[in-house]
């Protein structure tokens, strides 16, 4: 069991251009979770996503940010136009259902540098 | 709405002396409750949960955890700290609600660990 991949690790891109990251969960999990950590601060939840369906969004910003999770491959969060404060890194975690007592499994994270 | 206050940003120990990290949460509703570590430039590994079974938990690498719900506390302690404790520790809450289950962060505490 391989846990929560996400790709890539690492991510530099200049103002205006677009991010993608990718996160393909824990076999078997079906409930995926994106949160960002900005420096010096702890994981804020951004959106909650089931196999084709964006549950809940409310941590996402309202523009330029979205977020798929398609029938086949992994989850997918863009940016596009980012902006220096799009700088962060960016987790995602797998669960196998929506009960609170489960803990999330999280991926390593991608860190994205906006230059 | 859940919160989760970790009182202590940096703690700094010596090797071989006890830890404590403290962490107060308010929900309204039973929570699940968990601690976190991350290491510098790493993703976050699960140390223990509390799902409303036994209140003192042990987790890995010798931490464990007491719920009181009189306090609405759950701190995290271990009896001697190693070298390779020195990370960032997170207090999380989770409850599941109508749009499933959100986890909440705590502000995290740096831990230093002196010779």
């Amino acid at each position: 069991n391989a846990g929560v991949m996400q790709n890539p690790r690492h991510l530099v891109r200049r103002r205006g251009q677009e991010a993608r990251l990718r996160c393909s969960p824990m076999k078997g999990h079906s409930h995926v979770y994106w949160y960002r950590q900005l420096p010096e601060e702890g994981l804020k939840f951004m959106v909650y996503l089931q196999k084709e369906n964006i549950i809940d969004e409310s941590g996402m910003p309202k523009e330029r940010f979205s977020a798929e999770f398609p029938k086949e491959g992994p989850s997918i969060l863009r940016i596009q136009q980012v902006v220096r404060g799009d700088s962060a890194a960016y987790f995602c975690a797998s669960s196998p259902a929506a009960e609170a007592n489960y803990g999330y499994t999280f991926g390593s994270g991608t860190r994205l540098t906006v230059v | 709405a859940q919160s989760v206050t970790q009182l202590d940003s940096h703690v700094s120990v010596s090797e071989g002396t006890p830890v404590l990290l403290r962490c107060n949460y308010s929900s309204s509703y039973s929570p699940s409750l968990f601690w976190y570590v991350q290491h510098p430039n790493k993703g976050l590994q699960l140390l223990l949960k509390y799902t409303s079974a036994a209140t003192l938990v042990k987790g890995i690498n010798g931490f464990e955890a007491e719920f009181k719900k009189s306090e609405t506390s759950f701190h995290l302690t271990k009896p001697s700290a190693h070298m390779s404790d020195a990370a960032e520790y997170f207090c999380v809450v989770s409850v599941l609600g109508a749009a499933g289950n959100k986890l909440t962060f705590g502000g995290g505490t740096r831990v230093l660990v002196k010779p």
